[in-house]
């Protein structure tokens, strides 16, 4: 069965820090992957969907980056970390030949001070 | 942008009682999709309506999609403390976007035991 795997769950940083968040899909293959972000009480908001290794559309002008290394590995990055980059982010897979139904991990809190 | 809007924003009954969101978009889909989010969780699929279907079962969950309206609602019969969460549509558009999945602001739900 196909999981989703998506580290630290929470993150504390200062203002100006670097940022990598990973998130890792095993039992399946090339997935189409997606990076969300969640602020409080909001709906989501795509940053990033990857349809292959090194295919990334990014969806929003922002302080981030993201990275597809290998095939199930998606990375969110950040160079200097804004206050506004605080938020709930959300990776998750979708089966590239249905296209339908998305997969979630579980969500890293990052709080930026 | 926001694609689907859920009504109303917050959503409060007594167990037993059936719970009914409401979602609006602007544009053609695809299909609809519901999601649900337990606090500081990821989002689990629930349930997904194509564009050429009018209504859809699943357990206790009853979608149903109109398309001259763009509109779709989701019915919780017989609710449970256990369905205390957020509930949130999304839309796959046609055509060329649609690797993309838009979410609204999601509509949060209490069930009062």
């Amino acid at each position: 069965s196909q999981t989703i795997h998506q580290w630290p769950a929470t993150l504390v940083q200062p203002v100006g820090s670097p940022l990598s968040l990973e998130c890792t899909v095993e039992g399946t293959s090339n997935p189409n992957l997606y990076w969300y972000r969640q602020a409080a009480g909001r709906g989501l908001q795509l940053l990033f969907y990857s349809i292959g290794i090194d295919q990334i559309s990014s969806e929003v002008p922002q302080n981030l980056s993201a990275s597809r290394p290998q095939d199930r590995q998606f990375i969110l990055s950040s160079k200097k970390l804004l206050l506004s980059d605080s938020g709930f982010y959300l990776c998750a897979w979708r089966d590239r030949v249905t296209n339908e139904k998305l997969f979630f991990g579980s969500g890293t809190q990052l709080s930026v001070l | 942008s926001q694609q689907g809007e859920e009504d109303p924003q917050a959503l409060s009954i007594q167990e037993g009682e059936n719970a009914t969101m409401n979602c609006s978009y602007k544009t053609s889909i695809n299909n609809l999709q519901w999601y649900r989010q337990n606090s500081g969780r990821g989002l689990v699929h629930l349930i997904l309506i194509r564009s050429n279907e009018r209504e859809k079962h699943s357990g206790r969950l009853r979608v149903t999609l109109d398309t001259s309206k763009k509109s779709s609602s989701l019915l919780i019969t017989a609710s449970r403390a256990a369905d205390t969460a957020s509930y949130f549509c999304a839309t796959a558009p046609m055509g060329a976007g649609s690797y993309q999945l838009t979410f609204g602001k999601g509509t949060k739900l209490s069930v009062i035991p």
